[in-house]
């Protein structure tokens, strides 16, 4: 299984872009990259997911480098309610995911 | 609502006792998983069943079993049930195909286990 990591937590403000890297160098070629959104005592939830390249969706954005050993979840102008843990996980079907330690985004006015 | 439903969503218990949780996956999704969530800790993954068979374990304790029943739903078998049991249980279920598409996992809300 791919191992993942990244930051355990950051900081940031109201409006503010914040930006999550995590770094997964034995990705598989036909491991997917995974961001789930996890608030307390509810089960994740998923953001976005992507192979290569840029994804964009309504609520993030996720860029992976050709390499694809590393990705970054872009979140636009955040706002109180996104303070969260991040998890980003390496995976494909038919195979379970590992969750890591996640990054504890908190966001403050 | 996620679709994947998950009860009881809160369970106190004794310690050495027996109890079973239940998961019902999205409609349409064939792949179950169970995960376990301590305080303040990481999603440990526990087992995993597929159209009613096991396919992959995990930190899973002998103490814990798991099924999957025709109807595609899961229970999860928790015995000798110790303090340390005591967390968050969570069941996601995922579509499987044979093509390349993945498309994550939904989770349930989650079963909170207290031993005492």
């Amino acid at each position: 299984l791919a191992k993942t990591t990244q930051p355990i937590s950051m900081d940031s403000y109201e409006g503010q872009e914040v930006n999550i890297t995590c770094s997964h160098n034995n990705i598989a070629t036909n491991d997917y990259i995974t961001w789930y959104q996890q608030f307390p005592s509810q089960g994740p939830r998923f953001i976005i997911q992507g192979y290569k390249t840029k994804v964009t969706n309504e609520v993030a954005s996720l860029f992976i480098p050709a390499d694809r050993k590393s990705s970054t979840l872009s979140l636009p102008r955040v706002s109180l309610s996104d303070t969260a843990v991040y998890y980003c996980l390496v995976g494909g079907y038919g195979r379970a995911l590992t969750f890591g330690s996640g990054t504890r985004l908190q966001v403050q006015p | 609502d996620s679709g994947v439903t998950q009860t009881p969503k809160h369970l106190i218990t004794a310690t050495g006792q027996r109890v079973t949780l239940r998961c019902s996956p999205r409609s349409g999704d064939l792949s179950v998983y169970w995960y376990q969530q301590s305080l303040d800790q990481g999603l440990q993954f526990l087992i995993q069943y597929y159209n009613g068979e096991e396919r992959a374990k995990g930190n899973i304790l002998e103490r814990f079993s798991a099924q999957q029943f025709p109807d595609l739903h899961s229970e999860l078998n928790l015995s000798s049930l110790e303090l340390g049991d005591s967390a968050l249980y969570f069941c996601a279920s995922s579509v499987e195909t044979t093509g390349r598409l993945f498309y994550g996992y939904t989770f349930g809300s989650g079963t909170r286990l207290t031993v005492v």
